[in-house]
This record gives structure tokens, C-alpha cells and sequence, in this order.
């Protein structure tokens, strides 16, 4: 079944205490992204990547960081999380790095952290 | 950048009501156009999406969009709603870059029994 997966689905850690929330795909996509998702201000893009190697920032790229080593994984780091990065986050891939209208972006089930 | 507004944020109907939702886009150029549903407690799902031909885009569970060029609009429509259509809708359009969605902020459907 072709689906994207996030691990942790739900994490409550503190303000410093770096973690790292991780995606997989097994649909061998070359597009990857991570958005957050807040009430009243939808879905904004923090990173995506184009491929293995290729990152690059979105809208809201301030206190993330991600990796891009192997094409199925798009792991998204916080380094010194703080409360205002409580947040519901979302990995999606995609079949096409453009997205054209032929291509399918997928999204996975949802990480919602909350940082005290 | 091209974005989206969606200007209702919260809507109930009653079952078997019609439903509209607005969608506006920013860009005068070529554009393509999502809408997105987000049932609770779940991941996004595609519900239809615009990039060119027929303005009429019928998409999944009896949803449909206008694309109206004049009105730099993408409003989603249903004739008939169910209670299982309580969701989160979004609104998006492909950014510049190609390489990205950008989202509206969402309207939240409450269907009543």
C-alpha cells in the first residue's frame, strides 16, 4: 500500500530537548515536504526536498533542519524546540517534484507535538 | 507569491443542503488549484484538483469546483451535503516555484443531523 508514514504520531517534550520527527515513503518519490498546520493560519511549508541531498526552505524554515540521505526518508530536527513550535506537522511526497496534473501528493497520518 | 484566501472560516448546514465554499487565488498568470479535505483526526486527502481544460472539475464524493478566471476564483461545491462531510477544507494553489502548495487557512464544515 503506498503510503507515507511519521513516527511519532503524538510527542509532549520540553522547551531544549532536541528531537526528531521521521517520514518514510514507499512510492520512491523525489519530492518530500513538511508543513505545519495551525488553527486559523492552515498549512505552511517549513522544508522540502527535491531529492537526496537537495534541500531547501519554505515559509516557515526558523528553528527546523532536515536531512535528505536516502530517498525515502525526510526526517524534520528540532534542535532547542520552543513552545511556539507546538504544532500539528504533516510529511507529504509527491510523485513529481513539479507537481504537475498528473502527480499526487501524498500526505502521512500527522505528528502533533506539543513543546511545555 | 500566489496565494489563497478562503473567506469562511466556520460553516454549519443542515443534511441535504447545498454547500459553497470560496476560494480566491492571487495570481493573474497560469494557475493550478487544489482543494484538500482534512476528516478529523486524519491526514489530508485530495478532493480535486484544476490545471487546465474543462473550468467544471469534478472530483471525489460527489464534489466539484468552478475554476472562474474573471473572478480569480476555485469555490467548491456540493449539491447535497452528508454528515459524514464534516471536515476541514483547504483551498491551495501550486507556488512559483512549482515546487510547492500553498495553502488558504481552511474552512471548517459542520454537518448537522
Amino acid at each position: 500500500e503506498a503510503q507515507v508514514t511519521q513516527n511519532p504520531r503524538y510527542l509532549i517534550t520540553v522547551t531544549g530537548k532536541k528531537l526528531t520527527v521521521t517520514c518514510s515513503q514507499n512510492m520512491n518519490h523525489e519530492y518530500m515536504s513538511w508543513y505545519r498546520q495551525d488553527p486559523g493560519l492552515g498549512l505552511r511549508q517549513i522544508y522540502y526536498s527535491m531529492n537526496v541531498e537537495v534541500t531547501d526552505k519554505g515559509d516557515v524554515p526558523e528553528g527546523y533542519k532536515v536531512s535528505r540521505k536516502e530517498k525515502r526518508n525526510f526526517p524534520l530536527i528540532l534542535e532547542s524546540p520552543s513552545p511556539n513550535q507546538t504544532s500539528l506537522y504533516f510529511c507529504a511526497s509527491s510523485t513529481s517534484k513539479v507537481l504537475g496534473a498528473t502527480d499526487t501528493q501524498y500526505f502521512g497520518p500527522g505528528t502533533r507535538l506539543t513543546v511545555l | 507569491a500566489q496565494s489563497v484566501s478562503q473567506h469562511n472560516h466556520h460553516v454549519i448546514l443542515s443534511e441535504a443542503a447545498s454547500l459553497e465554499l470560496g476560494c480566491n487565488y492571487s495570481y493573474g498568470g497560469t494557475v493550478n488549484l487544489f482543494w484538500y479535505v482534512q476528516y478529523p483526526g486524519q491526514h489530508l486527502q485530495l478532493l480535486l484538483k484544476y490545471f487546465s481544460g474543462d473550468p467544471l472539475v469534478k472530483g471525489i464524493k460527489g464534489f466539484e469546483a468552478e475554476f472562474i478566471k474573471s473572478k480569480f476564483s476555485f469555490n467548491l461545491r456540493k449539491p447535497s451535503v452528508q454528515w459524514s462531510d464534516t471536515a476541514e477544507y483547504f483551498c491551495a494553489v501550486k507556488g512559483n516555484s512549482g515546487y510547492a502548495l500553498n495553502f488558504g487557512k481552511g474552512t471548517s464544515l459542520l454537518v448537522t443531523p
